[in-house]
């Protein structure tokens, strides 16, 4: 069975500086993504950032970055100069790839992100 | 704007109702998920179906039941509800990037 585990259920950041979020995961399988979505108080769930696990590169998307350690099967997110508007529940999720046909993604229980002026 | 359709946004019913919930995926994409999120909960997995057929169950309940029609939209039917089906249902679809991409949801509230 897959799990996720997100072990920081609320965190607060001051705006403009840097922020860090944890998850670890647990799979047997071999061929799997691994994704960040943020749900602002509209809860909206939006995409954040993806992982390809076979990727060893960590993906980056403007200010938001992952510390993807395979091996330690940890998948961290990390928010650079943190704007109000990045206040929201974050969810770290695992999904698996059934031969290009794609499952259903495993949620962590989220943790929630305030950004303080 | 993701592209996933769902109605209605918001539902208040009674306890012992039946309700609809009905969702459109992306043009182009065969899978539909359903999720349910309880308040200040993480996402529950109720259902996958691909191109019509069911794919995986997830912790989905005798009383609910979904479906995928030939034109791929989804219904998720709830059934003799009760005070805790209360919460925000969730469609979402994906095409073969890896990434589900989720409608706004509808909120149920059973009084």
């Amino acid at each position: 069975a897959q799990t996720v585990t997100q072990s920081q259920p609320e965190m607060s950041v001051q705006e403009a500086e840097t922020v860090t979020l944890s998850c670890t995961y647990d799979t047997s399988e071999s061929n799997y993504y691994l994704f960040w979505y943020k749900q602002p108080p509209s809860r909206q769930m939006i995409l954040v950032i993806r992982q390809e696990a076979y990727k060893q590169q960590n993906a980056t998307e403007n200010r938001f970055s992952v510390n993807f350690q395979k091996a330690a099967k940890s998948f961290s997110l990390k928010i650079s100069d943190s704007q109000l508007g990045d206040t929201a529940m974050y969810f770290c999720a695992l999904g698996l790839n059934y031969g290009g046909s794609q499952g259903n993604l495993i949620f962590g229980k989220g943790t929630k992100l305030s950004v303080k002026p | 704007d993701s592209g996933v359709t769902q109605t209605p946004k918001h539902l208040i019913t009674a306890t012992g109702q039946r309700v609809t919930l009905r969702c459109s995926p992306r043009s182009g994409d065969l899978s539909v998920y359903w999720y349910q999120q309880s308040l200040d909960q993480g996402l529950q997995f109720l259902i996958q179906y691909y191109n019509g057929e069911e794919r995986a169950k997830g912790n989905i309940l005798e009383r609910f039941s979904a479906q995928q029609f030939p034109d791929l939209h989804s219904e998720l039917n709830l059934s003799s509800l009760e005070l805790g089906d209360s919460a925000l249902y969730f469609c979402a679809s994906s095409g073969n990037t890896g990434e589900l991409f989720f409608g706004e949801g509808s909120r149920l509230t059973v009084l």
